[in-house]
This record gives C-alpha cells, structure tokens and sequence, in this order.
C-alpha cells in the first residue's frame, strides 16, 4: 500500500502571497500524481496530472513539480477563489493508499 | 459544460442496500474509466471501483470487495454503483467520476456533484 502524507494539513495565508503545498508518497510513484481542489459543498477539480501538467482551464498560476516521492503544488499569488482544501492522488497502484488527507488553504 | 447527472440522495437502513446511477449523456463514456469515490462527512477521499463500460469488467478496491457492484449501461451512458450490507460508516457522498482514459484506476478530470447516501436506523 502507498500512503500519501500532504502538510501542512492548515496552510494560513494572505490574498496575493504564494502557497506552497506538499504531498509525499510512501515509495515511487515516478510521476503519476494528481492535484485536486475541493470547495466546501463542491466535488473536486482536477487541477495537475502527470505531476506538472494542468488540466483544461486551470489557470497558469497553479503549478506541480515532483516525481518519485516528493511532490509540490505551488499556488503563485492567492486569489480568493483559492481558498479550498487540496488533495493529492498518485495513480501508479490501485488502491488501498490513493488521495492524500488534504490541506486545507485557509485566508 | 459536459456534467456527469447523479441520482439524488438516499436514506437507507443498516442491512440494506442502495444504487446509485451517473448519467454522461454529452461527454466521452464507453472508451474512459468510469469511477466511485466517496466521501465520509468531513473526511477525505476513497476509491470505490470502476469499470470501463466498453468492456464491462469493473474493479474494485479491496475494501469494498464483495459488497460492492459496479455496472455500466452503453446505450444510456449510464453507470452504476450499488453497494450492500449498509452501515452507518458508509453514511458519505459518493461521487461519479470520469478518468482521463482507457484505465479503471487514473486520475479524474470530471466529477459529478455528488449523491448524499445515509444510512440510519
């Protein structure tokens, strides 16, 4: 089983600042990882896929770097829209061990 | 905007079971994983299964093996997921949601809004 630790699990910040979530895999998932972002009451968006790539209409300030077991969402300058809760996925193995326990992006 | 449609929200007793269905009537369908996650009441993310309807084969974590079934119907772009023997811990919001491609198990570029099912006496 792959466990997915994201930190922090409160990430506290200012409109305009830049955030930087973590996601660390339990062994490798070479770049099959995925970042979601959940609203309160919303399903989840697919934010990156493959690690670095945005998926459809995911605005360029959102970013993913990583590969292996250690992997970064970096959010450039917070809008307010962005204040969610993120989850990361890795979808090398089938699950048990698949999405993360979530950040939550707080203002 | 292509939107997967979810039935609506369910109360069911322990023992019991429930299906819940996930409509994809614009969007790509047979040829792309089509999948369940859930979602416990403050907590975070888990797969259920999926299955890749122009196959038919569905696959299903673990966890869930041998209460959960998961079907899909092609000529309605219709999936299903229905999951036996309730407990009040399978009280969540199940979600539908659509992988990027021809894998059960990848990562989900569009989700529906989500079916309440809770499971009380």
């Amino acid at each position: 089983e792959i466990v997915m630790t994201q930190s922090p699990a409160t990430l506290s910040l200012s409109l305009g600042e830049r955030a930087t979530l973590s996601c660390r895999a339990s062994q490798s998932v070479g770049n099959n990882l995925a970042w979601y972002q959940q609203k309160p009451g919303q399903a989840p968006r697919l934010l990156i896929f493959g690690a670095s790539t945005r998926a459809t209409d995911i605005p360029a300030r959102f970013s993913g770097s990583g590969s292996g077991t250690e992997f970064t969402l970096t959010i450039s300058r917070l809008q307010s829209e962005d204040f969610a809760v993120y989850y990361c996925q890795q979808y090398k193995n089938r699950p048990p061990g698949s999405f993360g326990q979530g950040t939550k992006l707080d203002i | 905007q292509v939107e997967l449609e979810q039935s609506g929200a369910e109360v069911k007793k322990p023992g019991s079971s429930v299906k819940v269905s996930c409509k994809a009537p614009g969007g790509k369908f047979s040829g792309y994983g089509m999948n369940w996650v859930r979602q416990a009441p403050g907590q975070g993310l888990e797969w259920i299964g999926g299955i890749i309807p122009v196959f038919g084969a569905a696959e299903y974590a673990q966890d869930f093996q041998g209460r959960v079934t998961i079907t899909a119907d092609e000529s309605t772009k219709t999936v299903y997921m229905e999951l036996s023997s309730l407990r009040s811990e399978d009280t969540a919001v199940y979600y539908c949601a659509r992988g990027r491609g021809p894998v059960v198990y990848w990562s989900f570029d569009l989700w529906g809004r989500g079916t309440l099912v809770t499971v009380s006496s």
